[in-house]
């Protein structure tokens, strides 16, 4: 696949430990956030999101927060699987258009 | 992903040659964009589409275009690749924004540029 992945920080954790992957957003005034997950050779798949009259949601698996305060988001998977090995990326919505700014993405690799 | 397809997946090209990636969705959504992914910078917006014939910038527009003549198709044109444009291209879509969600992306297209 191809590699997208050079220079990215990265998160190693145990199959069945829990994984939190952190993201500092950078616009004060965006107001949705999304957190995707991208495997290798393939395009991003949408994970969760939240609104930032919200500081918490759960998915399957997956909760993200959201700390407006200090700018930053955070994406916490329960009972890591190796399945969840690939980068995720965090992003945030501004401007009109419902475009989305991504962050550089980090790397989760998970130990059998 | 389903309802939403780039062509070529694969292309090699020199540089100074025109080249166009083709996305085709299914699924009727009004907008469209177009990104590309490099070592990391994570996805970076070239251009979108809100509506046919409806464009604009995103953050890295120069040596591109794009033409939306109809919902289902929009293409990126580049006039005279360079080899800062080898990448790789995705392609989304989505609804408004009211009702939540994300982008679904296409598979990419990885450009090389020689």
């Amino acid at each position: 696949g191809e590699s997208v992945g050079l220079h990215l920080p990265t998160l190693s954790v145990q199959e069945g430990d829990n994984s939190i992957i952190n993201c500092a957003y950078s616009n004060s005034a965006s107001d949705y956030f999304i957190w995707y997950k991208q495997e290798s050779g393939k395009g991003p798949q949408f994970i969760i999101d939240i609104r930032s009259n919200m500081d918490k949601r759960q998915g399957q698996r997956v909760t993200v927060l959201l700390n407006k305060t200090v700018k930053h988001l955070s994406l916490q998977i329960a009972a890591t699987q190796p399945g969840d090995s690939a980068v995720y990326f965090c992003a945030e919505k501004m401007g009109y258009g419902n475009k989305l700014v991504f962050g550089a993405g980090t790397i989760l690799r998970v130990k059998s | 992903d389903a309802g939403i397809t780039q062509s070529p997946r694969h292309k090699v090209t020199e540089t100074g040659t025109p080249v166009t990636l083709r996305c085709h969705q299914t699924e009727n959504h009004r907008y469209m964009y177009w990104y590309r992914q490099d070592p990391g910078h994570g996805l970076r917006l070239i251009h979108y589409s809100y509506g046919v014939k409806d464009t604009d910038k995103g953050e890295v527009s120069d040596g591109y275009s794009v033409s939306r003549s109809k919902t289902e198709d929009f293409l990126l044109t580049l006039e005279s690749a360079t080899s800062s444009q080898t990448s790789v291209y995705f392609c989304a879509i989505s609804e408004s924004n009211r009702d939540g969600g994300g982008y679904t992306f296409g598979s990419g297209t990885r450009l090389t540029v020689v």
